[in-house]
């Protein structure tokens, strides 16, 4: 069964220090999703990209955030420079993105940062 | 913006229990509504998949159901068993092209023997 798949699957880093996490959506899905998840809290949007183009960032933090999805197919976020309050599951989302309106999301096993 | 809140936030119960999670929402134009489940430190697995045109939908021992009009959904878990410990997510969809989930805090549940 084809899956997202994300790397790493932790990252402890510095505060200041710059971290990317890796996305790789499952194969034909247009659509990718990155959410941030902080503990004991629901999943909030950050950026979603409709092939390479990005259709939604309005809560991604732009001053140290920045997501990229050159071919169309997978995908990097990126932080620079890190704060203690990144420290998060960041979880990659999937959709066929075929339909011009909402599908099911098909999750990754996320990223867990923690920024020290 | 959309508010999503699950009641409760946790719940402990012994095994073979019927047990039934909450989830209520602010604005009821919504497109459809999911239910997903989420292991510690892992990603999300969906369970059920409510379109807004319908009331309910069943999967195994899983039924969920939907009244859009007073923004509410439950998730009935039949029988429960230790394996279905875990965090349950709900999430609305408003069905526009961005196609953004709003996501609750979750209900933390543990099955025990």
């Amino acid at each position: 069964e084809a899956e997202v798949a994300q790397s790493p699957r932790y990252k402890i880093t510095e505060k200041s220090q710059a971290v990317a996490f890796w996305c790789d959506p499952i194969s034909g899905h247009a659509t990718l999703y990155w959410y941030r998840q902080i503990l004991g809290q629901g999943p909030e949007l950050l950026v979603q990209f409709q092939d390479e183009s990005v259709v939604d960032d309005s809560q991604l933090p732009k001053d140290r955030f920045s997501a990229e999805r050159l071919k169309g197919v997978d995908s990097t976020l990126k932080i620079q420079p890190a704060e203690l309050g990144d420290s998060a599951m960041y979880l990659c989302a999937s959709s066929l993105g075929t339909s011009g309106i909402s599908e099911t999301q098909y999750f990754g096993p996320g990223t867990r940062l923690l920024v020290l | 913006k959309q508010e999503v809140t699950q009641i409760p936030a946790a719940l402990s119960v012994p095994e073979g229990e019927n047990l039934v999670l909450n989830c209520s929402f602010t604005d009821s134009a919504i497109y459809n509504l999911q239910w997903f489940r989420q292991d510690p430190g892992k990603g999300l697995t969906s369970l059920l998949l409510i379109q807004s045109s319908q009331r309910e939908q069943t999967s195994g021992r899983l039924n969920a159901s939907l009244d859009k009009s007073s923004g509410r959904s439950t998730l009935y878990i039949a029988a429960s068993q230790p394996g279905d410990s875990a965090t349950y997510l709900c999430a609305v969809d408003r069905g526009s092209t961005l196609g953004r989930l709003y996501f609750g805090r979750g209900t933390q549940l543990t099955v025990w023997p």
